[in-house]
C-alpha cells in the first residue's frame, strides 16, 4: 500500500467553480498534512497545511482532514485559470521526511 | 529574505558519469531535505541533512550520497548515472528544532538528463 494516494485522473472545472481534490493515507498515527501546487516546469510551491482534524480555511483555500478515515481533501472555490496547475498531497512522517503523492491536474476552463 | 536557490539549474550527462547538486537553504533554516521527482510523478525522499549529518535516508542506493556544510549549504551526488535517474531534484529547507515538524519549502530544482 502507498504512503500517499491521489487517484483522481485530471479535473477540468469551469472558471468560477469548486475544484475538489482528495487525498488517503497509509500510517494512522500521522499527524501533519500539506498541499502543494505545482505548475509545470516548477517546483512545489506550499498552499495549505493542516493538524486538527476538520475544515482550514485559507482564502479561497479549505483544506480537510479526517483522521479516523485517513482522508484529506483540498476545495479551491471560485477557481481561476491560475489555478490550472498539479496540486501534491504530502504527509509527514518520522523526523520531516515528506512522503508525496502523484498529484492532481487541474484544468480552469475561461 | 532570501529564499532556497539550487544550481544549477539543467545538467545533462551521460550514462557513467556523477553529478554535483547544490542547494543554499532559506536565511534562517539549517535543515535540507533532497527529493527526486521523476516525470508525472510526486517527489521522492532521497535524504534529510542536519547538523552537518544524514539525519535520515529514504529507499535510494548507496550512488546518491550527500553532505551539508557549517553554513548550512547542502550537495547531493550521484556516481555511475543511469538513465532513469533523469528527474527534477528539488531542495527543501526547513527549521529543524527537536522532532523536525518545520514546513519545507521547496527551491526551484535541478533538471538533470542522462542521456
Amino acid at each position: 500500500q502507498k504512503e500517499v494516494e491521489q487517484n483522481s485522473g485530471p479535473l477540468s472545472v469551469p472558471e468560477g467553480a469548486i475544484a475538489s481534490l482528495n487525498c488517503t493515507y497509509s500510517d494512522r498515527g500521522s499527524q501533519s498534512f500539506f498541499w502543494y501546487r505545482q505548475y509545470s516546469g516548477k517546483s512545489p510551491e506550499l498552499i495549505m497545511f493542516i493538524y486538527s482534524n476538520g475544515d482550514k480555511e485559507d482564502g479561497r483555500f479549505t483544506a480537510q482532514l479526517n483522521k479516523a478515515s485517513q482522508y484529506v481533501s483540498l476545495l479551491i472555490r471560485d477557481s481561476q485559470p491560475s489555478d490550472s496547475a498539479t496540486y501534491l498531497c504530502a504527509v509527514r512522517y518520522g523526523n520531516n521526511r515528506l512522503a508525496f503523492g502523484k498529484g492532481n491536474q487541474v484544468v480552469v476552463i475561461p | 529574505d532570501a529564499g532556497v536557490t539550487q544550481s544549477p539549474t539543467h545538467l545533462i550527462k551521460t550514462r557513467g558519469q556523477q553529478v554535483t547538486l547544490r542547494c543554499s537553504p532559506k536565511s534562517g533554516h539549517d535543515t535540507v531535505s533532497w527529493y527526486q521527482q521523476a516525470l508525472g510523478q510526486g517527489p521522492q525522499f532521497i535524504f534529510q541533512y542536519y547538523e552537518e549529518e544524514e539525519r535520515q535516508r529514504g529507499n535510494f542506493p548507496d550512488r546518491f550520497s550527500g553532505h551539508q556544510f557549517p553554513n548550512y549549504s547542502s550537495e547531493l551526488n550521484v556516481n555511475a548515472l543511469l538513465l532513469g535517474d533523469s528527474a527534477l531534484y528539488l531542495c527543501a529547507s526547513s527549521l529543524g528544532l527537536a522532532g523536525g515538524q518545520e514546513t519545507q519549502y521547496f527551491g526551484p530544482g535541478t533538471r538533470l538528463l542522462v542521456l
